[in-house]
């Protein structure tokens, strides 16, 4: 199975600041990857998919980036609503994996 | 307006069964392919299972593969999970997620609220 990491487990942050977070595969996964955020105790929503198509409805200041191995999930000014914890996911192969997660707190 | 809705979930010993279904409605159901996947409590998410439209195609994580059986009725607009001997790490909030377009598998754009399994003695 393709393994997924992510980086850092957990940002603080402030609001408006630019947000970075690392994906990583364990094998080329071309540019099929998926980001997603979760609140708690809701469903996970689909904010990218190919690794920089912005989902339907999301806001412009969510774009991803990268191919092969590496991606990034970037927030160019932090919201309050953002304050969440965001998912990669690859689906290169028919056994889709996830990454384990990165939480973005309030600094 | 697409809706999916989980049901079945519960508590059940270990080595027991349950049965979740999923209904879907806001559109057609037998265009998609569909998954599950779960979230163990303060846990990230894990895929469970995967069907495509017509149920040609399934797969399974091997975690469950050979305990699990994902189905589909698209007369009823329905998804199910089989689950045979429950294990305790099977304890998890179970999502049904529709694939975000008929012709894209794995990309998972619309969830259901989900459905908590819990499996203790």
């Amino acid at each position: 199975d393709i393994q997924m990491t992510q980086s850092p487990s957990t940002l603080s942050a402030s609001v408006g600041d630019r947000v970075t977070i690392t994906c990583r595969a364990s094998q080329s996964i071309s540019s099929w990857l998926a980001w997603y955020q979760q609140k708690p105790g809701k469903a996970p929503k689909l904010l990218i998919y190919k690794a920089s198509s912005l989902e339907s409805g999301v806001p412009s200041r969510f774009s991803g980036s990268g191919s092969g191995t590496e991606f990034t999930l970037t927030i160019s000014s932090l919201q309050p609503d953002d304050f969440a914890t965001y998912y990669c996911q690859q689906y290169n192969s028919y056994s889709l994996t996830f990454g384990g997660g990165t939480k973005v707190e309030i600094k | 307006e697409v809706q999916l809705v989980e049901s079945g979930g519960g508590l059940v010993k270990p080595g027991g069964s349950l049965r979740l279904s999923c209904a879907a409605s806001g559109f057609t159901f037998s265009s998609y392919s569909m998954n599950w996947v779960r979230q163990a409590p303060g846990k990230g998410l894990e895929w469970v299972s995967s069907i495509s439209s017509s149920s040609s195609y399934i797969y399974y994580a091997d975690s469950v593969k050979g305990r699990f059986t994902i189905s589909r009725d698209n007369a009823k607009n329905s998804l199910y999970l089989q689950m045979n001997s429950l294990r305790a790490e099977d304890t998890a909030v179970y999502y049904c997620a529709r694939d975000r377009a008929p012709t894209i598998f794995g990309v998972a754009s619309n969830w259901g609220q989900g459905t908590m399994v819990t499996v203790s003695s």
